[in-house]
């Protein structure tokens, strides 16, 4: 079945050290891949987006993801963690031949002085 | 207008009531979907459309959910006879095309069913 699934529901860094949020997908045809990030009471924000082309991709506020085809993921990372990217992440997808976003159940990042 | 906009921000309803919640996509977007967001998880497909028609009505929980888009621009999602699991926040998005194209959300309602 087709699914996406996002490993840890919590993360906690401190200002500054990398951070590292896991999306993996199951699908036989890798679908779209998209990043939003949600601050508290507001709707979802695109952070960044895989469609096709080169894999790694950049996005706003200093994320990238990586499509790994071999290990169906689209890892989030950022070098160094602000306070201000304390929020819910969520890794979404639309499969082949769908037009819907399914969405993974989220990711809470932390960020400690 | 520049972005999506959703009303109301919050609605508070008695179970049994009937509700209506609406959404305003970016200007010239043809795609628009309707997602639901309980606490604590992801936002749930409900429906989507493209232009007038609903193309995916496949995430309707059940008869109580309707919604339209008579003119292929404002979209309307009608809940009857509320329950108390209808609590949740109603996303809207829309979309220049479907597919790749990215989503833009509105900041969503917030449906209290008491």
């Amino acid at each position: 079945a087709q699914s996406v699934t996002q490993l840890g529901s919590h993360v906690s860094v401190s200002e500054g050290a990398l951070v590292l949020l896991r999306c993996n997908y199951s699908s036989s045809v890798p679908p779209y891949l998209f990043w939003y990030v949600q601050y508290p009471n507001q709707g979802l924000q695109l952070l960044l987006k895989y469609t096709t082309g080169a894999t790694l991709v950049k996005g706003i506020n200093g994320f990238e993801a990586e499509f790994k085809k071999s290990e169906t993921s689209f890892h989030l990372t950022k070098p160094s963690a602000h306070m201000s990217d304390a929020a819910e992440y969520f890794c979404a997808v639309i499969f082949y031949n769908t037009d819907k976003l399914i969405f993974g159940t989220g990711t809470r990042l932390q960020v400690f002085p | 207008g520049a972005g999506v906009s959703q009303t109301p921000s919050n609605k508070v309803t008695e179970k049994g009531k009937y509700v209506e919640l609406r959404c305003d996509p970016i200007s010239g977007h043809t795609a628009l979907y309707w997602y639901r967001q309980s606490l604590g998880q992801g936002p749930e497909f409900l429906i989507y459309f493209q232009g007038t028609g609903a193309a995916d009505d496949s995430g309707l929980p059940n008869d109580r959910f309707f919604a339209v888009r008579p003119e292929g621009s404002v979209s309307t999602l009608k809940i009857q006879r509320t329950e108390r699991g209808d609590s949740a926040v109603y996303l809207c998005a829309s979309s220049s095309s479907s597919g790749a194209a990215s989503h833009t959300f509105g900041s969503g309602t917030r449906l209290t069913v008491v």
